[in-house]
This record gives C-alpha cells, structure tokens and sequence, in this order.
C-alpha cells in the first residue's frame, strides 16, 4: 500500500511569490493535515480538511490557504512569500482523523525562500 | 493552551543500552498520545498510538506509557542499536481532533 506522497520534494522560491504543495493520501484515507516544521518553532498545526472541508485551523496568517480534492488529495498555498516560509511542510493522513488511528506522514516538501 | 516537552533533548547511549525518553503535557484532557520517529531529511514514522483510556502499548523492542493523570508518558527502547539513532517526537491529540502537539524531540543516537 502506497504511503503519504508528497510533492514537489524541494522548492526554491523568492520572496513576494506564491507557492501550491501537493499531498496524496493513503488509499483510503480521508483526513489529511498539513503541519510547518522549522528549527525555532518545531512542528507546527496549519489545518486539517476531510471530505473536502476544512474542520480545524491553526494559528498562521491569511496567506497560507489549502484545499481538499473529492479524491481525498490536498493542496496547500502559501501567497506572497516571506523569509520566514522556509520549513519542511509535512503532510498527514488518517482514516477519518477522529483519533482512533495513527497519522501517517509523508516526506514532506523543503520550501527555501530566497 | 497545550504544551508538550520532551527531556532529554539530546541522548548518546552504546549499543545494546536500555534507555527511555521522556514525554510531560500540561492539559490532561487528550484524545490520544502519539510517539513518532524522524530521520534526517525525512518525514515521522508512527511508532505507538495509545488511547486516553489505555496505560500502554508495546511494539517490538518499543513500550510506551501513558499518565494521563499526572500528563506524562514514556517510551522505552529495550536493547538499543545504531539503527534507532533519530529523532524521537511525542505528540497528543486533544478532544478536538486530528490537530497535534508536538514536543521538541529528543535526538537519540546509538553507538556502536
């Protein structure tokens, strides 16, 4: 069974740009969350969708938006980049994201922002 | 507002040492408590889940506890070898669903 997929692996952008990541779940799976990763801040909440809704929001700006496919596939952009973008942006899926099965990661996609 | 914190940050054990790392979240009213691990350049890897009703889990060489009460966990790794050598993250899920908050890891590496 194919894993969490994200793409594209690596991205370098410069400041003022927009950026879309992609994420395709476990076959299945239904929930998919997106999280920032960075060396000051850790592993950071951005949102959660299911069923092509999103159900929970984390505390970032405006400028980080995502969306939800009917096949379960995600998207996350981020709009007039800053300096402060550059992290691993890591992806999760579940089942139906209610806390009775693991979330399972993929990758995850290294924005630098020039 | 839930913070989790992991100690120690950083563990240097030989081969074959039993070890345990360590895992404090200060508001008891979680969902469940997930243990992941990260290798360098990678995503996180689910190692144990354990419910807020449950005590532990074990897999392998892995045991985990859960102290809801007191807002603790830990993992135990019986027999450490180099291939454990990662990143370990704790993460609890709260009543809310499917948002977690992580700690900031603990980077274990295991000499042979």
């Amino acid at each position: 069974k194919a894993g969490v997929t994200q793409t594209p692996r690596y991205l370098i952008k410069t400041r003022g740009q927009q950026v879309t990541l992609s994420c395709s779940p476990i076959s299945g799976h239904r929930s998919v969350s997106w999280y920032q990763q960075t060396p000051g801040q850790g592993l950071q909440f951005l949102f959660e969708y299911f069923s092509e809704t999103q159900r929970n929001k984390g505390n970032f700006p405006g400028r980080f938006s995502g969306r939800q496919f009917s096949n379960s596939r995600s998207e996350m952009n981020v709009s007039t980049l800053e300096l402060g973008d550059s992290a691993l942006y890591l992806c999760a899926s579940s089942l139906f994201g209610e806390g009775s099965q693991p979330q399972h990661f993929g990758d995850g996609t290294r924005l630098s922002i020039l | 507002k839930q913070e989790v914190t992991q100690i120690p940050a950083a563990l240097s054990v030989p081969e074959g040492e039993n070890l345990v790392l360590n895992c404090s979240f200060t508001d008891s009213a979680i969902y469940n408590l997930q243990w992941f691990r990260q290798d360098p350049g990678k995503g996180l890897t689910s190692l144990l889940l354990i419910q807020s009703s449950q005590r532990e889990q074990t897999s392998g060489r892995l045991n985990a506890s859960l102290d809801k009460s007191s807002g603790r966990s830990t993992l135990y790794i019986a027999a450490s070898q180099p291939g454990d050598s990662a990143t370990y993250l704790c993460a609890v899920e709260e009543t809310s669903g499917s948002r977690l908050t992580f700690g900031e890891g603990t980077q274990l590496t295991v000499n042979p």
